[in-house]
């Protein structure tokens, strides 16, 4: 059971450059989330999909889209990239109701932005 | 918008001794609150969660407790042993799906 798995783990691009972080479950949640984590902040929310087909923003989505694939997956793009976003970023996935509702999360992915 | 603070922001305890670690959170409305723990260059690994009617949950030598009324949660950790060391996340979940983190307590246990 691999759980919530992010690819890649590690990143350097440019400045300007564009890529996506992929993210998949393998527990059937319907909710999906992507976070940022930087020193002394905590993990801040950059997007959630509550349920397929349904995306929203969350604290700093500034400079971020996603994408809901399927109910597996759930993308983070970066479409310019800018040193500001040199970050953590980790994926989440967890379900509301019903007798499981903890979230569980990605190993992360290790991004910097030069 | 819901806040979360976590208070001490550190906390370096001798090997045996139990630790205490205090989560508060401004908005009661909450769905469930969960404890993970998180290892240098790791990810989140899930401690314990406690739905929003339940007062308290145990797993092992921790113990997590949740006033919802007064916006708080403790977590307990007894017998500290230096494989503790780690920084310990609580977050909480509204309703309407989101999850909101504290900043942490890093935790040393010396041997």
């Amino acid at each position: 059971n691999a759980g919530v798995t992010q690819t890649p783990k590690f990143q350097v691009l440019k400045t300007g450059q564009s890529m996506t972080l992929q993210c998949a479950q393998d527990m059937n949640h319907n909710s999906m989330y992507w976070y940022r984590q930087d020193p002394g902040m905590g993990l801040r929310l950059i997007y959630y999909s509550a349920s397929e087909g349904t995306t929203d923003k969350g604290e700093v989505p500034n400079g971020y889209n996603v994408s809901r694939l399927n109910k597996r997956e759930f993308s983070l793009r970066l479409e310019s990239a800018a040193p500001s976003q040199t970050s953590v970023y980790f994926c989440a996935s967890s379900d509301i109701g019903g007798s499981v509702t903890e979230a569980f999360f990605g190993q992360g992915t290790r991004l910097t932005v030069v | 918008k819901q806040e979360v603070t976590q208070i001490p922001a550190a906390l370096s305890v001798p090997e045996g001794e139990n630790l205490v670690l205090n989560c508060s959170f401004t908005d009661s409305a909450i769905y469930n609150l969960q404890w993970f723990r998180q290892d240098p260059g790791k990810g989140l690994t899930s401690l314990l969660l406690i739905q929003s009617s339940q007062r308290e949950q145990t797993s092992g030598r921790l113990n997590a407790s949740l006033d919802k009324s007064s916006g708080r949660s403790t977590l307990y950790i007894a017998a500290s042993q230096p494989g503790d060391s780690a920084t310990y996340l609580c977050a909480v979940r509204a309703n309407d799906y989101k999850l909101s983190f504290g900043a942490g307590t890093t935790v040393t246990v010396r041997a």
